[in-house]
């Protein structure tokens, strides 16, 4: 089962700056990683797949990179609506499917 | 515009079998896509459950094989989750997704049901 762990736990941001996401998984996944966001009381929404390609209706300021067994996705000036929890997923080796363990952004 | 609703008892006996079922509206369950359960204890990270296509074939995560069973009824365009002996560490948001096959590669879950919180207490 590949492991995915996510870094810093939680992130504390003021809005307009930018914040950078890590995700390492245990052993090379490729590009096949997807990034998700979730906001309290709601369902996960798809931001990114493939490492860096953003979903529809995503904004720009959202991108991602990253290949093998690191990677990123950053927030370009960050908005009060970016403020949630988000969460990486692995679809390289499966099953299982799996999950980092997330990352909260919080305002600073 | 593609959307899934979970719906089934909030709340559920230690040694009892929880069972969801996933409606899926604006498009067939019979396309080229499998569909997922995944779950979320309170306050903890996401932990997928298992996928079915709508031929009956599956996926299983092997940490729970042996409790689940997933199915699917495409005259309802629906699929439903069985995990059965539950005890508390079952407790968790269960939500259904769209397993997304591209090029015959699952891969991502897009989108999402809203998520249905389930308790396992006597």
């Amino acid at each position: 089962e590949i492991v995915m762990t996510q870094s810093p736990a939680t992130l504390s941001v003021s809005p307009g700056e930018s914040a950078t996401l890590s995700c390492r998984a245990s052993q090379s996944i490729g590009s096949n990683l997807a990034w998700y966001q979730q906001k309290p009381g709601q369902a996960p929404r798809l931001l990114i797949y493939g490492a860096s390609t953003r979903a529809t209706g995503i904004p720009a300021r959202f991108s991602g990179s990253g290949s093998g067994t690191e990677f990123t996705l950053t927030i370009s000036s960050l908005q009060s609506e970016d403020f949630a929890v988000y969460h990486c997923q692995q679809y390289n080796d499966w099953p299982p499917w799996t999950f980092g363990q997330g990352t909260k952004v919080e305002i600073k | 515009q593609l959307q899934l609703q979970e719906s089934g008892p909030g709340l559920v006996k230690p040694s009892e079998t929880l069972s969801l079922t996933c409606t899926v509206s604006g498009a067939s369950i019979s396309s080229n896509h499998y569909w997922g359960w995944i779950r979320q204890p309170p306050g903890k990270g996401l932990e997928w459950i298992g996928s079915i296509y709508y031929s009956g074939r599956t996926n299983y995560n092997p940490s729970l094989k042996s409790r689940v069973t997933l199915s699917v009824d495409t005259s309802k365009n629906q699929f439903s989750l069985r995990l059965t002996p539950v005890t508390a560490a079952d407790t968790a948001i269960y939500f259904c997704a769209r397993h997304v096959d591209y090029a015959d590669y699952v891969r991502w879950f897009d989108p999402w049901g809203q998520g249905s919180l389930v308790t396992v207490s006597s």
